[in-house]
């Protein structure tokens, strides 16, 4: 149980596009789920906070409006690079958690995007 | 398929001993190796990162070591505090996945005053 999925898993697109990652909690409801990405030779670095029916956090640095977070539901986020460039290439991973005191997360197998 | 398992899954101690967390990976063609910290409600925080050339990172109180062709690392706590309560998690990268990470169970560690 506890599955994360993500899709797509591999995304290349052209500079100044609009992708969208999904993130699911398959098997349970996540009230909170994390968004992350990760740069070559770099350690995962998190980019914000979901929470299902709210306004996502984000971490400094983070932009708001070029990284846009939807948290509709509890099984579902979402995550769209609007107006992608080659800067924004990397690898995107959520986590999911039960909450309600379980602090456990779980993730989801990443999304690797290419702009070229 | 690597599999990455996390020793123990939760430890309890009192504050100022040295702690070890382990970790071991069934698949040694890793890329990288990394260790995050996780606070209750919390996404990951990034402590250290060991490229699979390295044997060792240190940061502050923290060291971790990779042995790679034995499949283990670990991760050494000097002078444990309260602070350090959380959970540790080891992750790895396999070379040439895309950067895909799999990650072990985590330590669950509590550190009383």
């Amino acid at each position: 149980g506890a599955v994360v999925s993500q899709h797509p898993s591999w995304v290349i697109c052209k500079s100044g596009t609009s992708v969208k990652i999904e993130c699911r909690s398959l098997d349970f409801q996540a009230t909170t789920m994390f968004w992350y990405r990760q740069f070559p030779k770099q350690s995962l670095m998190l980019m914000a906070t979901s929470n299902e029916g709210s306004k996502a956090t984000y971490e400094q640095g983070v932009e708001k409006d070029k990284f846009l977070i939807n948290h509709a539901s509890l099984t579902l986020s979402t995550l769209t690079v609007t107006s992608a460039h080659p800067e924004d290439s990397s690898f995107y991973i959520c986590s999911a958690g039960f909450g309600a005191g379980d602090e456990t997360q779980y993730f989801g197998p990443g999304t690797r995007l290419l702009v070229l | 398929k690597q599999e990455v398992t996390q020793i123990p899954a939760a430890l309890s101690v009192p504050e100022g001993e040295n702690l070890v967390l382990n970790c071991s990976f069934t698949d040694s063609a890793i890329y990288n190796l990394q260790w995050f910290r996780q606070d209750p409600g919390k996404g990951l925080t990034s402590l250290l990162l060991i490229q699979s050339s390295q044997r060792e990172q240190t940061s502050g109180r923290l060291n971790a070591s990779l042995d790679k062709s034995s499949g283990r690392s670990t991760l050494y706590i000097a002078a444990s505090q309260p602070g350090d309560s959380a959970t540790y998690l080891c992750a790895v990268i396999k070379n040439n996945a895309g950067n895909m990470l799999t990650f072990g169970g985590g330590t669950r560690l509590m550190v009383k005053p």
